[in-house]
């Protein structure tokens, strides 16, 4: 699976919008971009995955590069419930048989300041 | 989304004794489970991996007779900490995966503290 880097950590005022950044720029051309996010001693929650298009659901929106080797995810209007940390992983989607496990980078701590 | 059960979410026990976590996915069926742990301040790191009805493979660096898995049905899944020392105390975190769904997910996780 590619390599991905994210800052370290951020922060955002509660009520802005999100914006955190993710460089992949070894991605091949099936690999997906998927975001997670774990709040402090929960297991990670799903986010939002996409392939090159911008997705959008309930929780945030994707954007993904023309040439895919970065995307940011944006969380619209930040909550305090948002903090934890959020981790970009690239892979391949799943194919219903064999599959790996996610390989978890350290991500990014975002602080929501209230 | 799929939902995942862990039990026990904490425990707390003497080294020595061994200690086993459950991990149920309660509306499909994992053809696929992943156990994960997490120390302090660091990343998830994939233990193990195991698919139902066949032998877990392990990661480099965890040793298979002191983590035992269980993959026995497509619904439960057991990690097994056998004699449990100091530093096995970690968060222990399962995926169960379904091969029809486009994301992992993830149980809620166990503390495991071994004085």
């Amino acid at each position: 699976d590619a390599k991905t880097t994210q800052p370290t950590s951020m922060d955002c005022a509660e009520g802005r919008a999100a914006n955190l950044p993710c460089n992949h720029s070894t991605i091949s051309g099936n690999e997906y971009v998927y975001w997670y996010r774990q709040i402090h001693s929960q297991g990670p929650q799903y986010i939002i995955h996409g392939l090159k298009n911008n997705e959008t659901n309930e929780m945030a929106s994707l954007i993904i590069t023309e040439d895919r080797k970065s995307s940011t995810l944006i969380l619209p209007h930040a909550t305090l419930r948002d903090t934890a940390v959020y981790y970009c992983i690239v892979r391949l989607m799943y194919s219903g048989g064999g599959a790996d496990g996610l390989t978890f980078g350290k991500g990014t701590h975002l602080i929501i300041q209230p | 989304g799929a939902v995942v059960s862990q039990h026990p979410s904490r425990v707390i026990c003497k080294s020595g004794t061994s200690v086993k976590i459950e991990c149920r996915s309660l509306d499909f069926q994992a053809t696929t489970m992943f156990w994960y742990r997490q120390f302090p301040k660091q990343s998830l790191m994939l233990m193990a991996t195991s698919n139902e009805g066949s032998k877990a493979t392990y990661e480099q660096g965890v040793e298979k007779d002191k983590f035992l898995i269980n993959h026995a049905s497509l619904t439960l899944s057991t990690l097994t900490v056998t004699s449990a020392h100091p530093e096995d105390s970690s968060f222990y975190i399962c995926s169960p995966l379904a091969g029809f769904y486009n994301e992992q997910f993830f149980g809620p996780g166990t503390r495991l503290t071994v004085l």
